[in-house]
This record gives structure tokens, C-alpha cells and sequence, in this order.
């Protein structure tokens, strides 16, 4: 299995700008799960779905950023317009949910630098 | 607040020796997790301890838990060089198991020199 895909590795953007982050889930595993991390902060979860379904979306922290799952297959995590504040890692990754004591699968994570 | 924090925050030790990291939750767990990251990579799960365990072990790895503290401990024994990253543990968020949803603390930051 190749694991959890995350693109594009690297994004460069203005202030401003759109950006799209795009995950594939490994393939069986039911739920996905967006994160980002930061030097201040941490790791912080922003929203994670189950069965394509958004369960919590508390972590994300403005109505900048928006998450789809159209599919089992493919995630998006938006943020428009991007702000400097928003420069972090974001992290991909998923799971078999079946109740309790998963283990979740991390992509490699898309660096996110906005000007 | 965070659910999971892991003390000390950095570890600096020598190849061979041992390496201790704890982890300190606030709530109620149905299991708790460590997992390792290291520079400019994701998250790699290594242990899951449930909450009925006290004691387990992996390879190089043990990890104990103590639910009545709410602490766990993750021992990396005859460190090696390649040892050098990150360590989280992450635990389910109420106890329950029921959304796959975890928390992770802010990592202990480990450099083991050859």
C-alpha cells in the first residue's frame, strides 16, 4: 500500500490567494482526520470524518478554512484567502475505525508557507 | 487545554543509553498511544496500551501506564542515533472509543548522539 498521499508537498502563496490541500486516505480506512502543526501550537486537529461524513469540525479554526470528502478516496482542506498566520504543516490521516484502539496512518504532510 | 503532555519536553543523551518520556492526561482513557515523528515527516504509530493494561513492551520499546496517576511512560532502551525525533502519545478524547478521535500532546524532543 503507498499509504496516505498528501498534495502538493510544498506550497508557496500570497496572502490572499487560495489554497487547496488534497489527501487520498489509504485505501479500506473509514476515516480521515486533518491536522496542522505549528511551533507555537502544536499539533491541532481541525475536522476528521467518518464514512465521508465531517463528525467534528471544532478544530478548524475560522470560516476560512473548509473540508469536503466527496468520496472515500479523496479529501480537500481549503483556506481562502490564506494569511500569513495560516504557514504551518497540515497533516493528513486515516484510519479503520471499528470502535476503539485505532491507530492512525500519517501522510507525509504539506508545508504551507504563506507571504 | 491539552489532554496529553508529555515531560521533558527535550531529552539530549548519549548512543546506548536509555531514554524515559512521560505523557500526563486529564481524563478518562479507553487506550493511549505514543507515536513517533521525525524531521519533516508524518507521524509514525509505535505502541497502543489499553486502559485495563499497566506494562507493554515492543522490540526496544516499553511503555507502562498508570490510570490511577493518569500517566504512562514510553522507555527506549540502548538508544541509537537513529532514535533522534519526536515522541507523542495521543489518547482517545472521553474514555469511550466511539469516534476514533485522538488527542495529541506537544511531544518530547529526543537527540541521541552517536
Amino acid at each position: 500500500d503507498a499509504g496516505v498521499i498528501q498534495s502538493p508537498r510544498h506550497e508557496v502563496t500570497e496572502m490572499g490567494q487560495e489554497v487547496t490541500l488534497r489527501c487520498k486516505p489509504i485505501s479500506g480506512h473509514n476515516s480521515l482526520f486533518w491536522y496542522r502543526q505549528t511551533m507555537m501550537r502544536g499539533l491541532e486537529l481541525l475536522i476528521y470524518f467518518n464514512n465521508n461524513v465531517p463528525i467534528d469540525d471544532s478544530g478548524m479554526p475560522e470560516d476560512r478554512f473548509s473540508a469536503k470528502m466527496p468520496n472515500a478516496s479523496f479529501s480537500t482542506l481549503k483556506i481562502q484567502p490564506s494569511e500569513p498566520r495560516d504557514s504551518a504543516v497540515y497533516f493528513c490521516a486515516s484510519s479503520y475505525f471499528t470502535g476503539g484502539q485505532e491507530t492512525q496512518y500519517f501522510g507525509p504532510g504539506t508545508r504551507l508557507l504563506v507571504l | 487545554s491539552q489532554q496529553g503532555e508529555e515531560d521533558p519536553q527535550a531529552l539530549s543523551i548519549q548512543e546506548g543509553e536509555n531514554a524515559t518520556m512521560n505523557c500526563s492526561y486529564k481524563t478518562s482513557i479507553n487506550n493511549l498511544q505514543w507515536y513517533r515523528q521525525n524531521s519533516g515527516r508524518g507521524l509514525v504509530h509505535l505502541i497502543l496500551i489499553r486502559s485495563n493494561e499497566r506494562e507493554k513492551h515492543s522490540g526496544r520499546l516499553r511503555v507502562t501506564l498508570d490510570t490511577s496517576k493518569k500517566s504512562s511512560s514510553l522507555l527506549i532502551t540502548a538508544s541509537r542515533a537513529a532514535d533522534t525525533a519526536s515522541y507523542f502519545c495521543a489518547t482517545d478524547v472521553d474514555g469511550s472509543g466511539n469516534t476514533g478521535k485522538l488527542i495529541f500532546g506537544q511531544g518530547t524532543t529526543l537527540q541521541v548522539k552517536p
